[in-house]
């Protein structure tokens, strides 16, 4: 066990509608960190969120949004869903994010399929 | 930016023999190189990592090397027992950019 939760850990919607994923870090973690994993993509990092603040951004979709609360807890939101936005949904924290290469520990997922 | 690529992408052993699973990356700005394991159904567990200042490091039956100067790291597993099959991921990460780029992945195979 990682430490990290998501929720849900599986979710099946239809294609155009609006999901949120959800993900508490580690306790005393900073960094919250959301990754797609599907099968002819492989892991690819979406966002960063360092005490709050976006830190890092990779290929997010502009459908895709995220934000990370006070409390330190992120949600990743997915709108206008299409059939290939089907994938796991990871969520992954770390410590002190200025110190670089830190350790990232993942949560378990949230399956995501839009039929 | 950074692209990681892994070889092979499947890998059968013996149980009781080794695997070796290998890595390069491309920008020499990297400095952490982590593993990852993960199980079916299961999110990527950190089993071990490096850091550029470092050649080797070991943990029980599994060691990673990194070779800075032709930017490759390797993944050792000694001793592999049924419990080792999995997926097993390389990434690399630059200091001040922490975003991970990760390999495409090796299915690792233990026959009994």
């Amino acid at each position: 066990d990682s430490g990290v939760t998501q929720t849900p850990k599986h979710l099946i919607t239809a294609t155009g509608q609006r999901v949120t994923l959800r993900c508490s870090p580690r306790s005393g973690d900073l960094s919250v960190y959301w990754y797609q994993q599907s099968l002819d993509q492989g892991l690819q990092f979406l966002i960063q969120y360092y005490n709050g603040e976006e830190r890092a951004k990779g290929n997010i979709l502009e459908r895709f949004s995220a934000q990370q609360f006070p409390d330190l807890h992120s949600e990743l939101n997915l709108s206008s869903l299409e059939l290939g936005d089907s994938a796991l949904y990871f969520c992954a924290s770390s410590g002190m994010a200025w110190e670089g290469g830190n350790e990232q520990f993942f949560g378990p997922g949230t399956r995501l399929t839009v039929l | 930016g950074e692209n990681v690529e892994q070889h092979p992408s499947t890998l059968s052993v013996q149980e009781g023999d080794s695997a070796v699973i290998k890595c390069t990356y491309s920008d020499s700005a990297s400095n952490y190189f982590p593993w990852y394991k993960q199980e079916l159904g299961k999110g990527p567990q950190l089993i071990i990592d490096i850091r550029s200042n470092v050649g080797e490091k070991k943990d029980q039956r599994i060691a990673v090397t990194l070779n800075k100067t032709a930017k490759h790291f390797s993944l050792h597993i000694t001793e592999t027992q049924p419990e080792d099959s999995a997926v097993y991921f390389c990434a690399a990460l630059s200091f001040g950019n922490e975003k991970l780029t990760f390999g495409t992945g090796t299915r690792l195979t233990i026959i009994p």
